[in-house]
């Protein structure tokens, strides 16, 4: 089946500072799908990327899917403590999504 | 509009037990799926299923088994827990439309198995 490598891990910043999390593919992709899980919560869909090269704003979020459609980033410009949580890429594939393992990110004041 | 939502929120057996996990959901959604969530680690798919009647296996389907009888509940059942079926489980339902596959979870159900 399709796997998705996200990195890094954990990511610690400080409120204002930017963050930037990535999901990586060994195969093309036919969508990319990023989640938010708040700590104790449930995931929460994002965004759901289709075309190669898409970009796609959300407020202080940016995603994009890559030309080959391999990989995908998501960018927050100057965090707040709001963003902390965990964040999947997912891809979809005819009705099942397989996640990445996340980026937990962790926002000091 | 309840969503999506999970029966109980908490539980803990003991090794060899069983028990049904109940999903429901009130969006008319086609797609149903069962996750597992370890620490640390992404959602993992246990069963699914695209319709009434219908089931299939996800990633992890060993030690699981699943019924979705009526459209808007999706049973999950552990015939004799283990130890190793320690985890979140999650509930999500969505439509697809056009390769279109927002998922709504419900808030999970924290298994604990001694």
């Amino acid at each position: 089946g399709q796997q998705v490598m996200q990195i890094p891990q954990y990511q610690h910043v400080q409120e204002g500072e930017d963050f930037t999390t990535y999901c990586n593919s060994s195969t093309t992709l036919s969508n990319i799908q990023w989640y938010k899980q708040r700590p104790g919560g449930h995931p929460v869909f994002l965004i759901q990327l289709v075309k190669s090269g898409e970009v796609k704003k959300q407020k202080r979020l940016t995603f994009q899917f890559g030309e080959a459609k391999k990989n995908s980033s998501l960018h927050i410009t100057a965090t707040q403590t709001t963003d902390v949580g965990t964040y999947f890429c997912a891809a979809e594939r005819a009705g099942k999504s397989t996640f990445g393992d996340g980026t937990t990110l962790t926002v000091k004041p | 509009n309840a969503g999506v939502t999970q029966t109980p929120k908490f539980r803990v057996l003991k090794t060899g037990q069983s028990m049904t996990l109940l999903c429901a959901q009130d969006m008319n959604h086609e797609y149903m799926y069962w996750y597992r969530q370890d620490p640390g680690m992404g959602l993992r798919l246990i069963h699914y299923s695209v319709g009434e009647g219908t089931t299939a296996k996800g990633e992890v389907p060993d030690g699981y088994n699943v019924s979705r009888l009526k459209k808007q509940n999706f049973l999950l059942g552990l015939e004799s827990a283990a130890p190793s079926q320690t985890s979140v489980y999650f509930c999500a339902s969505s439509y697809l439309e056009f390769a279109y596959n927002e998922q709504f979870f419900g808030p999970g159900t924290r298994l604990t198995v001694l």
